[in-house]
């Protein structure tokens, strides 16, 4: 069973906001990862870590930030929401390579 | 550029039905492959895991065999159940021990009671 935990699950913001993407993890995994997927289309990577204070872009490129200041949390951040991110955003964290355990998600509505 | 294709996009079966997912890649130069079921509005629940030396795996009903010099990958589901109903999604590690994964669009399936 996995422990990884995104909060919040759904959020409805205006555009210009700024907003924080919580995702936590219990099981010590050292490296996590952010993916983007838009309704019925596949998953796209955004960022990951393979540590503290190691981040780095994925293969889709992004307008949000990520830190890693704890080995448990890996947050997303986007500093002026537009209604182009309206997406949701799946956090993950990955024991050996290519085995990852997800989150429910974060669904993103901007207006 | 490495891609990965699942037919069909959307299956609907009848209960009790035995059947299988395909994902079909470009590349056969991967580390291990990886399906996942995901529910509406939730994140992804991995099912099974097969490492490039491997030919296929199991758990419970669910069959998933790896052909990495043909480019495919099926998973077999058995008996089928309506609780089986979810989108199935392939996922394959091309980086390595970066673990980097690249998704399949997936397969819609619903079982009918």
């Amino acid at each position: 069973e996995a422990d990884i935990y995104q909060t919040p699950r759904y959020l409805v913001i205006g555009t210009g906001k700024k907003i924080t993407l919580e995702c936590s993890q219990t099981m010590g995994h050292d490296k996590m990862y952010w993916y983007q997927q838009d309704p019925g289309m596949e998953l796209h990577l955004i960022h990951y870590s393979y540590g503290v204070n190691s981040t780095e872009k994925g293969d889709l490129s992004s307008e949000s930030t990520v830190s890693r200041i704890r080995t448990e949390h890996f947050p997303l951040t986007l500093e002026s929401a537009r209604p182009s991110h309206t997406s949701q955003y799946l956090c993950a964290s990955s024991p050996s390579p290519g085995e990852l355990f997800f989150g429910e998600g974060s669904r993103l509505t901007v207006l | 550029k490495q891609e990965v294709t699942q037919i069909p996009a959307a299956l609907s079966v009848p209960e009790g039905e035995n059947l299988v997912l395909n994902c079909s890649f470009t590349d056969s130069a991967i580390y291990n492959l990886q399906w996942f079921r995901q529910d509406p509005g939730k994140g992804l629940t991995s099912l099974l895991l097969i490492q490039s030396s491997q030919r296929e795996q199991t758990s419970g009903r669910l069959n998933a065999s790896l052909d990495k010099s043909s480019g495919r990958s099926t998973l077999y589901i058995a008996a089928s159940q309506p609780g089986d109903s979810a989108t199935y999604l392939c996922a394959l590690n091309y980086g390595g021990s970066q673990g980097n994964l690249i998704f399949g669009k997936g397969t819609k399936l619903s079982v009918k009671p």
